[in-house]
């Protein structure tokens, strides 16, 4: 099993631009989700799915679209990218979320984006 | 509101210097708190789930203990390999959703 993987690794911006950001899974995992991290803020959620064709916004969704279509996709959109988006993001999956044996997130590599 | 607080924000020990992380929450009705470890330039690990107070696990050198407030993460004669930050987590009261601390970057020298 690959696990979760996410694409690009790295990616620079300028200021307007659009993007998506790639995330899969091969763990038949319901739940995925999608976090920022910033020095000194720890993660912060920006938008969730707990299944194909559901999804909920997180802590800080302004600014990004997602769309789940699949269980093991789960693209992040950047509709017009900005500097405060200049940000680790990070993509997790776990096999549901609501019950003892589902919380156990697997993450992602990480993509490192830079908006100038 | 959902809070969890990381302390301290950085530690620095010696090898053997044996130490506690601490991980608080005000979220009522806790349906677990867990423990990851992330390395540099990497996703976070899942180390550890507690889910009642007393409750303890361990693993290597690590032993995370609970109590109705908070959770602490002890560290037994660290090794340079523990250099991570670990960062804590619970589901929030409103939504399907983890609540991540700020985490606490543990330095081990040798």
């Amino acid at each position: 099993n690959a696990g979760v993987t996410q694409t690009p690794k790295f990616q620079v911006l300028k200021t307007g631009q659009s993007m998506t950001l790639q995330c899969a899974q091969d763990m038949n995992h319901e739940y995925m989700s999608w976090y920022r991290q910033d020095p000194g803020m720890g993660l912060r959620l920006i938008h969730y799915s707990v299944g194909a064709g559901i999804t909920d916004q997180g802590e800080v969704p302004n600014g990004y679209n997602v769309s789940r279509s699949t269980t093991e996709d789960f693209p992040l959109r950047l509709l017009s990218a900005a500097p405060s988006q200049t940000s680790v993001y990070f993509c997790a999956s776990s096999y549901s979320f609501g019950d003892r044996a589902s919380y156990e997130q697997y993450f992602g590599p990480g993509t490192r984006l830079t908006v100038t | 509101e959902d809070q969890v607080t990381q302390s301290p924000e950085a530690l620095r020990l010696q090898e053997g210097e044996s130490s506690s992380l601490n991980c608080s929450y005000t979220v009522s009705g806790l349906r677990g708190l867990f423990w990851y470890r992330q390395d540099p330039g990497k996703g976070p690990e899942f180390l550890f789930t507690l889910y009642s107070a007393g409750e303890e696990k361990e693993k290597e050198r690590l032993k995370a203990t609970l109590t109705k407030k908070e959770s602490f993460l002890h560290i037994t004669a660290p090794k340079p390999e523990d250099s991570a930050t670990y960062l804590c987590a619970v589901p929030s009261e409103y939504g399907n959703k983890l609540v991540f601390g700020a985490g606490t970057i543990l330095r081990v020298k040798s």
